[in-house]
């Protein structure tokens, strides 16, 4: 069974950082193309980021709200992917949910998410 | 970066309807669109790939069609667990991004 845990959410000031991780099971991770994708409370789903495998170049892409602030990783030993998050704002607060990417471009399965909050 | 435009934003729908929701791209995004259903509380799930292949385990009524910049995703005889918010995305270059989703509710 797929299953992807995130962990590292929480109450952050504006200007702060946060390390998000999401630790992989169930699939092969050394191949999996990784992503985050958040959902502000009450809102649509906004991808954050996609990084490939070491195989396809561990390339990185991030949506414009988030370039220059966010950095994806991965840790393959240790089946698990990171999402480093500085320069935090008020309108970064969400649910940040962890996602295979099974084929470009589609995503699922997901993760259930951790909440950031980034509030003075 | 491509942006994506569904509508309507949300809709009301009795058990048994025939609902259509539309999304739009902002450029050719050949086939590559695909559509997933978001109930409260739960995590999306996707329901078509590529515009009009159903997922494994999605139920028949569900169907999508389209090419270019334009698709629509239909819903044939509505059912309570139908009830939910839909979002497209687009899958032809990153970033993939998504559309802001349409809402049926119960009529």
């Amino acid at each position: 069974e797929v299953q992807l845990v995130e962990s590292g959410g929480g109450l952050v000031k504006p200007g702060g950082s946060l390390r998000l991780s999401c630790a992989a099971s169930g699939f092969p991770f050394i191949d999996a193309w990784m992503n985050w994708v958040r959902q502000a409370p009450g809102k649509g789903l906004e991808f954050i980021g996609h990084i490939k495998s070491k195989r396809a170049g561990e390339t990185t892409d991030y949506a414009a709200p988030v370039k220059g602030r966010f950095t994806i990783s991965r840790d393959d030993s240790k089946n698990t992917v990171y999402l480093q998050m500085n320069s935090l704002k008020s309108e970064d607060t969400a649910v940040y949910h962890c996602v295979w990417e099974s084929r470009p471009g589609e995503f699922g399965p997901w993760g259930q998410g951790t909440l950031v909050t980034v509030s003075s | 970066d491509i942006q994506m435009t569904q509508s309507p934003s949300s809709l009301s729908a009795s058990v048994g309807d025939r609902v259509t929701i539309t999304c739009r791209a902002s450029q050719s995004i050949s086939r590559n669109l695909n559509w997933y259903q978001q109930t409260p509380g739960k995590v999306p799930r996707l329901l078509i790939y590529t515009a009009s292949s159903l997922k494994s385990g999605v139920p028949s009524r569900f169907s999508g069609s389209g090419s270019g910049t334009d698709f629509t995703l239909t819903i044939s005889g509505l059912q309570p667990e139908d009830f939910a918010t839909y979002y497209c995305q687009q899958s032809y270059t990153l970033p993939w991004t998504f559309g802001q989703g349409t809402k049926v509710e119960i009529k």
